[in-house]
Formats: structure tokens, C-alpha cells, sequence
């Protein structure tokens, strides 16, 4: 059974600084990766996708990288702003299914102090 | 493009009551929609998948006569959440996939449902 386990679960950190969000699972046989952020009480908005051909994708401040070898992935946001505090949650779907169902890790709650 | 809505976006209701939470595509035919709970500083969990026109499939451990899923029409499913209990409070999203994007799913903002 699929696990995704993200760390740190919480993370402060002065406005303008780079950060990193971790991201791992257990099984390395993903069709895809998704980050998405979550702000307090609301729906889901989709980040990055990464294909599981791909090693890493850009938008923005944001750069998402993929090893699916070692079951990783990071989230790195540049020069991080207060309106980036929000809970940011990776998701994976397995490779060879027919539904793509996805596989949450419990988040990162993330604050960016002005 | 691709937005999913839900309503109502919370409800309160009462044990014992049944609480329905519609799920609509609203620019596009969603042939899959799932259905996720989530509890506070918890993960996305799935409950079920529903596809068009055939009955729901729902994960390990939900319960399907009490979590009725009903996906009628390609814009809208509906979750009616049966003789709710305090314990059945959570917050419920859901997603829709479309034929041509079927590895992307499109989420609703979601509902907090209270049961007092």
C-alpha cells in the first residue's frame, strides 16, 4: 500500500527566505506527482504535476523536482511571501490504475512571518 | 477553465438527520468524480470513485449504505451522508476528472459538515 509521508509537518519562516518542503512514498511505481496547497478551510489548488518521466517542473517561485528512484520529491519556493502561508500537500498516483486515484501525504503547514 | 463547485459549503445539522452535498463540473463532463474526507491536520482520504451511470466503488472501511453516492448525470454527484453522527463531522471534497484530462483531477472547495 502506497504511504506518502511529507516533512516537516509544520515550517515558519521570516518573509523572503528560500525554503524546502519534503516529500517522500514508498512506492516508487507513480504514474504522477502533484503538489497542491490548501488554504484554511478551503478546496485544493493544484501546484505542479509531475510526470513520472519528468525530473522536475517550474512555475514561478515554485520548483518541484521528482526522484522516483529513492521515492522523493521537493517543493522549493523562492524568495517566500506572506501570501504563501497555507498547508501544501503532495499526492501521488500509482502507476498501471485505471481510476488515478490519488494518495495524499498529511501536509505541510506552512507561515511566512512579514 | 475546469472548476468543480460544491454545496452547500458548510451545513450543521442534527444526529441522526441526513445531510446531501452536491458536486457539480461546471464547464465540463466529468465522467469520474471522488469523493475525499478530511479531518482536521489530516490527509485527503478517499471514500469513493464515482463513474457515470454505474454504481460507486468505495475504499476499505467506508461504509456504502451510509455514505450513498449517486453520480446521475455528468456534471453532478452527490454524497447524502445517512442518521449522521457527531463522529461524521468533517470536512468532504470533491474532485472530477474529465475524459480528455483523466490523470488531473479538478477540486471543489469543499463542505464542512457539523453534527451536533
Amino acid at each position: 500500500k502506497q504511504e506518502v509521508t511529507q516533512i516537516p509537518a509544520a515550517l515558519s519562516v521570516p518573509e523572503g527566505e528560500n525554503l524546502v518542503l519534503n516529500c517522500s512514498f514508498t512506492d516508487s511505481a507513480i504514474y504522477n506527482l502533484q503538489w497542491f496547497r490548501q488554504d484554511p478551510g478551503k478546496g485544493l489548488t493544484s501546484l505542479l504535476l509531475i510526470q513520472s518521466s519528468q525530473r522536475e517542473q517550474t512555475s514561478g517561485r515554485l520548483n518541484a523536482s521528482l526522484d522516483k528512484s529513492s521515492g522523493r520529491s521537493t517543493l522549493y519556493i523562492a524568495a517566500s511571501q506572506p501570501g504563501d502561508s497555507a498547508t501544501y500537500l503532495c499526492a501521488v498516483i500509482p502507476s498501471g490504475g485505471s481510476n488515478y486515484k490519488l494518495t495524499f501525504g498529511k501536509g505541510t503547514l506552512l507561515t511566512v512571518n512579514p | 477553465g475546469a472548476v468543480v463547485s460544491q454545496h452547500p459549503s458548510r451545513v450543521i445539522c442534527k444526529s441522526g438527520t441526513s445531510v446531501k452535498i452536491e458536486c457539480r463540473s461546471l464547464d465540463f463532463q466529468a465522467t469520474t468524480m471522488f469523493w475525499y474526507r478530511q479531518f482536521p491536520k489530516q490527509s485527503l482520504m478517499l471514500m469513493a470513485t464515482s463513474n457515470e451511470g454505474s454504481k460507486a466503488t468505495y475504499e476499505q472501511g467506508v461504509e456504502k449504505d451510509k455514505f450513498l453516492i449517486n453520480h446521475a448525470s455528468l456534471t453532478l454527484s452527490t454524497l447524502t451522508v445517512t442518521s449522521a453522527h457527531p463522529e461524521d463531522s468533517s470536512f468532504y471534497i470533491c474532485s472530477a476528472t474529465s475524459p480528455q484530462t483523466t490523470d488531473t483531477q479538478y477540486f471543489g472547495p469543499g463542505t464542512r459538515l457539523t453534527v451536533l
